[in-house]
C-alpha cells in the first residue's frame, strides 16, 4: 500500500542551526511529493512541491526538498533556522490514481535561542 | 485577495447537537476537501469534491454530511452520529481536481464537544 511516512515525531534544533526534517514514501509509479508547514492554530501552507524533473526543490522561506528515488526520501531542509520556523511540519502526496492525498503523520519542530 | 476562508474559528457543540461548518473559496477551484486533524494523526479526508452536486467520502465520513450547491461553499455538517467530534477541521480546495493538483488550505475550524 501507498504510504507516506515521517519518522520524526519531534525535533529540536537551535537557531541558526541546519535542519533536515525527513520523509519516505511508499510509491510505485514517479510520486508527486509536497511539503506544508502548519504554525499553531493555523492552516497548511505549502512550502514547496515535486512534480518531476530536478530533484532538487526549491520553495519558500528559505526552504529546499530533495527527491532521491533510491532512498524513496523526500527530505526538506533549511541551511540556517529561524526562531518563526518553530511549527508542524507534514509530507505529502496524492494517492496513485486518486485526487486524495496521503499526508504523514507530521514533524513539530521546536527552534532554541 | 483569493483563498479559503472558514468560520466559525471556533465552534462548541452539545451532545445530541448538529453543527456546520462554514468554507467558502474565491480561487475559482473545481475540487474541494474537507480535513479531520487529530494530534499526532495528521490529517484524515472525511469528504471531497470534484465538481458542483457531486461528493465522494473520504476515509472517515461517518458521522459527517456535506453538500456542494455552490462551486464557491463546501459546508460540512458534523451530526450527533459522529460519536467524537472534537477535533480540528480544515477545508481546502485545488484548481482543476487533477490528480496531483495542489491542495490549498484555509485557516480550520475548532469544533469542541461541551
Amino acid at each position: 500500500a501507498q504510504s507516506v511516512t515521517q519518522p520524526d515525531i519531534h525535533i529540536t534544533v537551535s537557531e541558526g542551526a541546519s535542519l533536515e526534517l525527513r520523509c519516505n514514501y511508499s510509491y510505485g509509479a514517479t510520486p508527486y511529493l509536497f511539503w506544508y508547514v502548519q504554525s499553531p492554530g493555523q492552516g497548511l501552507q505549502l512550502l514547496l512541491k515535486y512534480f518531476s524533473g530536478d530533484t532538487l526543490v526549491q520553495g519558500i522561506k528559505g526552504f529546499e526538498a530533495e527527491f532521491k528515488r533510491s532512498q524513496s526520501s523526500f527530505n526538506l531542509r533549511k541551511p540556517s533556522v529561524h526562531w518563526s520556523d518553530a511549527a508542524e511540519y507534514f509530507c505529502a502526496g496524492p494517492l496513485s490514481g486518486t485526487y486524495k492525498y496521503i499526508f504523514g503523520t507530521g514533524t513539530r519542530l521546536k527552534v532554541l535561542a | 485577495d483569493g483563498g479559503i476562508t472558514q468560520s466559525p474559528k471556533y465552534l462548541f457543540r452539545k451532545e445530541g447537537q448538529n453543527v456546520t461548518l462554514s468554507c467558502e473559496q474565491n480561487l475559482n477551484h473545481d475540487a474541494m476537501y474537507w480535513y479531520r486533524q487529530d494530534p499526532g494523526q495528521g490529517l484524515r479526508l472525511i469528504y471531497y469534491s470534484q465538481i458542483v452536486n457531486d461528493f465522494q467520502k473520504g476515509d472517515i465520513a461517518e458521522g459527517y454530511s456535506v453538500s456542494r450547491e455552490k462551486k464557491e461553499s463546501f459546508p460540512l455538517t458534523v451530526t450527533s452520529a459522529q460519536k467524537n467530534p472534537t477535533a480540528f477541521y480544515l477545508c481546502a480546495s485545488s484548481g482543476s481536481g487533477r490528480i496531483a493538483d495542489t491542495q490549498y488550505f484555509g485557516p480550520g475550524t475548532r469544533l469542541t464537544v461541551l
